[in-house]
């Protein structure tokens, strides 16, 4: 069976201390991981779409990498607005490509 | 969040009536998803629709629930007969064509039963 595994349930950090979180994934073949933050009462918001291990992307203070078992999500330099539910999806080579699994997220919070 | 539109918001039935949640698509997607997000638990695949059929039901509960993306119009997501255990919030996603594309979400709808 499928699974999609996020740690830490939730991390707080203060302004300016970097982190990671951690999102580990159990798939008969992965097509794609994706990476969303979700902020309270709003839908997820698309990040980033990793594709095969070795493979990184970066969007501002955010920067994700993938393995074969897992991928990371880094957060450099944290501010408040980062402040969110980070959610990892994963795409399987055995379901419709239209379907992710999504993992339970990580609270995040960074205070000032 | 910008394009992918749902309505209502918020949705208040009573037991046993029918909750009807629209979703238009971002403009130039014709792929339609829908997720469930129940308190406490992650977001759940129900249903994956193109124009007019449906490609992949395998999330959707068995009884009561249906959906249907129009070649007009929005894509419908129907509970027929609600129970207390459908309160929840309804997503849906939109995506282009073609496979490996990202899906934009919408805000959701949220349902509660009385």
């Amino acid at each position: 069976e499928d699974q999609v595994t996020q740690s830490p349930e939730a991390l707080r950090l203060q302004e300016g201390e970097s982190s990671s979180l951690n999102c580990s994934y159990t798939v008969s073949g992965l097509r794609g991981l994706f990476w969303y933050r979700q902020d309270p009462g709003k839908g997820p918001e698309f990040l980033f779409t990793l594709y095969s291990a070795g493979e990184e992307k970066e969007k501002e203070r955010l920067k994700a990498t993938l393995t074969k078992k897992e991928s990371f999500l880094h957060i450099t330099a944290p501010k408040p607005e980062d402040s969110a539910t980070y959610l990892c999806a994963v795409q399987t080579t055995t379901d419709s490509w239209g379907k992710l699994q999504f993992g339970a997220g990580t609270q995040v919070v960074v205070t000032p | 969040n910008a394009g992918v539109m749902q309505n209502p918001r918020h949705l208040v039935r009573r037991r046993g009536q029918e909750a009807r949640l629209r979703c238009s698509p971002m403009k130039g997607h014709s792929h339609v998803y829908w997720y469930r997000q129940l308190p406490e638990e992650g977001l759940k695949f129900m249903v994956y629709l193109q124009k007019e059929n449906i490609i992949d039901e395998s999330g959707m509960p068995k009884e009561r629930f249906s959906a249907e993306f129009p070649k007009e119009g929005p894509s419908i997501l129907r509970i027929q007969q609600v129970v207390r255990g459908d309160s929840a919030a309804y997503f849906c996603a939109s995506s282009p064509s073609g496979p490996n594309q990202p899906q934009h979400f919408g805000d959701g709808t949220r349902l509660s039963i009385l």
